[in-house]
């Protein structure tokens, strides 16, 4: 099993320019998010989905879009990158319930000029 | 709404000693509390976790966290560092009831010098 995989590892971007974040799991957990790194800051929680065609909005959402057709994929779009969207981006997972453990993706560094 | 404060951003240590990473919540309901390790370059993976039960919890690599309700506050402990440990730490919290999202603290970077 690959587990959780992110696509690309790394991505330039100018000002203004739209581009797709990819998540993918093979474990069949209905629980996926997307969470941004920024140093002194944590990670931040951008938008979430505990099921196929049901998603919602984190602590972050501005500029960020996402959907949810298949169990399997969770993309995250920048519609117009900004500056301030530099960051490092983390896909994470898990199975619903009371609890289970979220596992996260290797993440993807972007940079937007 | 919940929010997680780490009161120190880094931690130099030498190896062998015993270290402390502060970690203190707050929210107005029940949490799951959680400890996150990054090491240089990778993603997040778990650490250890207090679910209910005993308020001691232990990793299979030396660390301990102690949950304690009173003073809102789940500190990461380890008797002796290796080199090994040096890495990013973050302690986050989920409110039992309701969906997972978890909020992070700000994180502490754990340096084990020789």
């Amino acid at each position: 099993n690959a587990g959780v995989t992110q696509t690309p590892k790394f991505q330039v971007l100018k000002t203004g320019q739209s581009m797709t974040l990819q998540c993918a799991q093979d474990m069949n957990h209905e629980y996926m998010s997307w969470y941004r790194q920024d140093p002194g800051m944590g990670l931040r929680l951008i938008h979430y989905s505990v099921g196929a065609g049901i998603t919602d909005q984190g602590e972050v959402p501005n500029g960020y879009n996402v959907s949810r057709s298949t169990t399997e994929d969770f993309p995250l779009r920048l519609l117009s990158a900004a500056p301030s969207q530099t960051s490092v981006y983390f896909c994470a997972t898990a199975r619903s319930g009371s609890y289970n453990e979220q596992f996260f993706g290797p993440g993807t560094r972007l940079t937007v000029l | 709404a919940q929010s997680v404060t780490q009161l120190d951003s880094q931690v130099p240590v030498f190896e062998e000693a015993p270290v402390e990473l502060r970690c203190n919540y707050s929210s107005s309901v029940s949490v799951y509390l959680f400890w996150y390790v990054q090491y240089p370059n990778q993603g997040l993976q778990l650490l250890l976790k207090y679910l209910s039960g005993s308020t001691l919890v232990k990793s299979i690599n030396g660390f301990e966290a102690e949950f304690n309700k009173s003073q809102t506050s789940f500190h990461l402990r380890k008797p002796s560092v290796h080199i090994s440990d040096t890495a990013e730490y973050f302690c986050a919290v989920r409110i039992i009831q309701g969906a997972q999202k978890l909020v992070f603290g700000q994180g502490t970077r754990l340096t084990i010098n020789p």
